[in-house]
Order: structure tokens, then C-alpha cells, then sequence
């Protein structure tokens, strides 16, 4: 079975715009997380999206947002980057029922 | 809401010897315990879980305690070796809530 993927691995934007990453979880697997990893706060929950419903929230501004397709890929956007928004975004995917969490590779952002 | 606490930060052992990282999680309700492992350039990935009805786990050179009384959990890895050189993660969640809450890491080092 693939595992979770995602998409760009690496991305350098500049303050003030946008950026969308994707992921693709796990075949069968419904539910999809995504939390931002930096050296200073360390692994942090975003939002969790199953069945195209977010079903929890971090504690982040409301220009992180995401959403779910059909199919369970999931997409995160953030609006007017700024700088403290370089980090490393990871996705994790779980199936039905199950808490354990699989960990993509992470898409790394870089804000100029 | 939960809180998770790791101890140590760095971790150097000799190839062969045991290495023990130990956290403390906040929240009573507090259920799933995972421990991740995360190489460089990599996502975390998933080496051994615990849920609050079990008191120990082991899976080969791994295993994890759990005292629910303390609210405590450790990872224990017996004869290590220099593939195990990683950070290390714990987290805990509360069943039927994907929101993993992280400590804050263990960088642990295998010296030859």
C-alpha cells in the first residue's frame, strides 16, 4: 500500500502571498490531519478534515485553512504569508476507527 | 487542554547499550500513546503505540510503559544501534479525537 503523499515537497514564497498544499492519504483511509513543525513550537495540530467535514481545529489564525475532497485528499492554504509561517507542513491519515496516525514526508515552506 | 511533557532533549548512548526517553501528558482522558521517530529530511514515523488498558507493549528492541496512575509514559530501546540515532516524539490523544498533542523531542545519538 502507498503511503501518504504530498505535494510540493519544497516551496519558497514571498510575505504576503498565498500557498496550497495538497496530500493524498492512504488508500481507504478517510481521515486526514495536518500540523505545522518549526524548531521553536515544535509538532502543532492544524485541523483534522473526515468525510469533506473538519472535525477539529488548532489553535491557528484563520488564514491557515483547509478542506477535503471526495476521495480524502486534502488541501491546506495559507493566506498572507508571513514570515513565522516557514515551517515544515505534515499530513497524517488514519483509517476508520483507528487512532493511529501515518505521516507523509511534509511539504517544506520557506516565506522570504 | 492536553499538555505533554519530554525529557531528555539530547540522548547519547554507546552502540549496544539501553536508551530511555520518558514524557508526562496532562489530561486524564488522555487514552493513545504513540511514539514516532523522525529522520532527517523525513516525516514521523509510527515505531510503537500503547492505549490506556495496557500497561506495557514491546515489539522487538522496543517497548513502551504506560503508568496511568502517574501519568506517565517512556520508550525503552535495548541494544541500540546507529540506525536508531533519530528524534524521537511521544504524543497522546483521547479516543475519537485525531488531535495528537507532541512532546517536544529527543534527539537521540548512537555513538559507534
Amino acid at each position: 500500500k502507498a503511503g501518504v503523499t504530498q505535494t510540493p515537497r519544497y516551496l519558497i514564497k514571498t510575505r504576503g502571498q498565498q500557498v496550497t498544499l495538497s496530500c493524498s492519504p492512504i488508500s481507504g483511509h478517510r481521515s486526514v490531519s495536518w500540523y505545522q513543525q518549526t524548531p521553536g513550537q515544535g509538532l502543532q495540530f492544524l485541523f483534522e478534515y473526515f468525510s469533506e467535514t473538519q472535525r477539529n481545529k488548532g489553535n491557528f489564525p484563520g488564514r491557515f485553512s483547509g478542506r477535503q475532497f471526495s476521495n480524502s485528499r486534502s488541501e491546506m492554504n495559507v493566506s498572507t504569508l508571513e514570515l513565522g509561517d516557514s515551517a515544515l507542513y505534515l499530513c497524517a491519515s488514519s483509517s476508520p476507527g483507528q487512532e493511529t496516525q501515518y505521516f507523509g514526508p511534509g511539504t517544506r515552506l520557506l516565506v522570504l | 487542554g492536553e499538555n505533554v511533557e519530554q525529557h531528555p532533549s539530547t540522548l547519547s548512548v554507546q552502540e549496544g547499550d539501553s536508551a530511555v526517553i520518558k514524557c508526562t501528558y496532562s489530561d486524564s482522558a488522555s487514552n493513545y500513546f504513540p511514539w514516532y521517530k523522525q529522520e532527517l529530511g523525513k516525516g514521523p514515523q509510527l515505531i510503537i503505540d500503547i492505549r490506556s488498558n495496557v500497561g506495557e507493549k514491546k515489539d522487538q528492541r522496543i517497548a513502551v510503559t504506560l503508568n496511568k496512575t502517574a501519568k506517565h509514559f517512556s520508550l525503552h530501546i535495548t541494544e541500540t544501534q546507529p540506525e536508531d540515532s533519530a528524534v524521537y516524539f511521544c504524543a497522546a490523544s483521547t479516543q475519537g479525537n485525531e488531535k495528537l498533542t507532541f512532546g517536544t523531542g529527543t534527539r537521540l545519538t548512537i555513538i559507534p
